[in-house]
């Protein structure tokens, strides 16, 4: 399957400052990339529809200006959590869908705001 | 009422048991199937991957689609500790690159 790498692991950082994630698709064009957010002990809720070269889609309720998208390349997505608060301290996660629908994932991202 | 549901557990089985685990999902433009293994603190991994009705095998993995029943399963047969994770279904209509809905998952204990 698809190789996805998402850096950093995990992340600390200070309330009000801003932490931008990486999502690497290393063997496969990806024209479209996701962004998940899951909290502890629940399921992984789609944030936003990375798209190249165009906006992202967010799904309803996800504020589109606190999480920044950016899908500079067929290869890179980048996901900006802007003026960062406790309540951001989540499991982030990107993935990348083939053209069969299957859909592969980066390792996660662990962000804690302090 | 969500799209899918999953029986969150902790599901707790003694090593070489079968497990079962399931989803129902109200949906019925959701044409593929897929199971996700996920330890933790760790991203999901695709187990199974299924297009329309019927069963899969793959090692000691069966998945199964009963889309007149809108239920679908995951079978593992001969389970060791290391099967030992959260389960995720998840599902998604038919085209590519589509959004995917996720199951709660179910955190499943292999007893040595």
């Amino acid at each position: 399957g698809a190789v996805v790498s998402q850096h950093p692991s995990w992340v600390i950082c200070k309330s009000g400052t801003s932490v931008k994630i990486e999502c690497r698709s290393l063997d496969f064009q990806a024209t479209t990339m996701f962004w998940y957010r899951q909290f502890p002990k629940q399921s992984l809720m789609l944030m936003a529809t990375s798209n190249e070269g165009s906006k992202a889609t967010y799904e309803q309720g996800v504020e589109k200006d606190k999480f920044l998208i950016n899908h500079a390349s067929l290869t890179l997505s980048t996901l900006t959590v802007t003026s960062a608060h406790p309540e951001d301290s989540s499991f982030y996660i990107c993935s990348v869908s083939t053209p069969s629908t299957e859909a592969f994932f980066g390792q996660g991202t662990r962000l804690t705001v302090v | 009422q969500k799209e899918v549901e999953q029986d969150p557990g902790p599901l707790s089985v003694p090593e070489g048991a079968i497990v079962s685990l399931n989803c129902t999902y109200s949906n019925s433009a959701f044409q593929y199937f897929m199971w996700y293994r996920q330890y933790s603190r760790k991203g999901p991994e695709l187990l199974m991957y299924t297009y329309s009705s019927g069963n899969k095998e793959d090692g000691r993995f069966t998945a199964q689609v009963d889309k007149s029943s809108k239920y679908i399963s995951l079978f593992i047969r001969d389970s060791q500790p290391s099967d030992s994770a959260t389960y995720l279904c998840a599902m998604s209509p038919v085209s590519s690159a589509s959004k995917i809905i996720f199951g709660s998952g179910t955190r499943l204990s292999i007893r040595p």
